[in-house]
């Protein structure tokens, strides 16, 4: 069965930092993968996506994500953080064969002024 | 567009009450979802509809069911409500399902705050 791992819990930058997000999934063939993120009292919302091709995916927001098969990785980054990226981000996987999501625990980013 | 539309936004409950959870989409997609979402644990999949007419369970069905009332609609009840059911619920659409693709993301509502006591 396919699943993701996401390290860390919370993760706190100063802005204009750097932000990470890492992500790590399992998948016993080439997988899609997606970053959401959610805003307080929101739903999520797509930040981008992965399926074929360019193994460097570019996002909305300035993010973007490396998908690395030989790490099994999806990591999030963007070069410099802005207060309102202040939020939670999922990483996910969509399951072989089949129509449903699987989603990581989630990480809360924090941003400090 | 209001894409997808979840409704109350809010509720309580007793323990032992039943209500049902609203959820319709207007963007024509095929497939309908229904998560809950708790703290540390991300979002689990309680029930999915690949395509009208169709429903599959998902990770967390116990206590709940579900309708595909139509292409538009997809509905979750709660027979009868205990704390643990205690959560934030999420329906999501997509346009991926049943004999279609389905590397498609999915788009969510805002969401219904249930609590049981």
């Amino acid at each position: 069965a396919q699943s993701v791992t996401q390290l860390g819990s919370h993760v706190s930058v100063s802005e204009g930092a750097l932000v990470l997000l890492r992500c790590n999934y399992s998948s016993s063939v080439p997988p899609y993968l997606f970053w959401y993120v959610q805003y307080p009292n929101q739903g999520l919302q797509l930040l981008l996506k992965y399926t074929t091709g360019a193994t460097l995916v570019k996002g909305i927001n300035g993010f973007e994500a490396e998908f690395k098969k030989s790490e099994t990785s999806f990591h999030l980054t963007k070069p410099s953080a802005h207060m309102s990226d202040a939020a939670e981000y999922f990483c996910a996987v969509i399951n072989t064969g089949g129509f449903k999501t699987i989603f990581g625990a989630g990480t809360r980013l924090f941003v400090k002024a | 567009n209001a894409g997808v539309t979840q409704t109350p936004k809010f509720q309580v409950l007793k323990t032992g009450q039943s209500m049902t959870l609203q959820c319709a989409q207007d963007m024509n997609h095929n497939s309908m979802y229904w998560y809950r979402q708790d703290p540390g644990m991300g979002l689990r999949l309680i029930y999915y509809s690949a395509s009208e007419g169709t429903t599959d369970k998902g990770e967390v069905p116990n206590g709940y069911n579900v309708s595909r009332l139509n292409k538009r609609e997809f509905s979750l009840r709660l027979e009868s409500a205990a704390p643990s059911q205690t959560s934030v619920y999420f329906c999501a659409s997509s346009p991926g399902g049943a004999g279609s693709s389905y590397n498609s993301p999915l788009h969510f509502g805002n969401g219904t705050r249930l609590t049981v006591t």
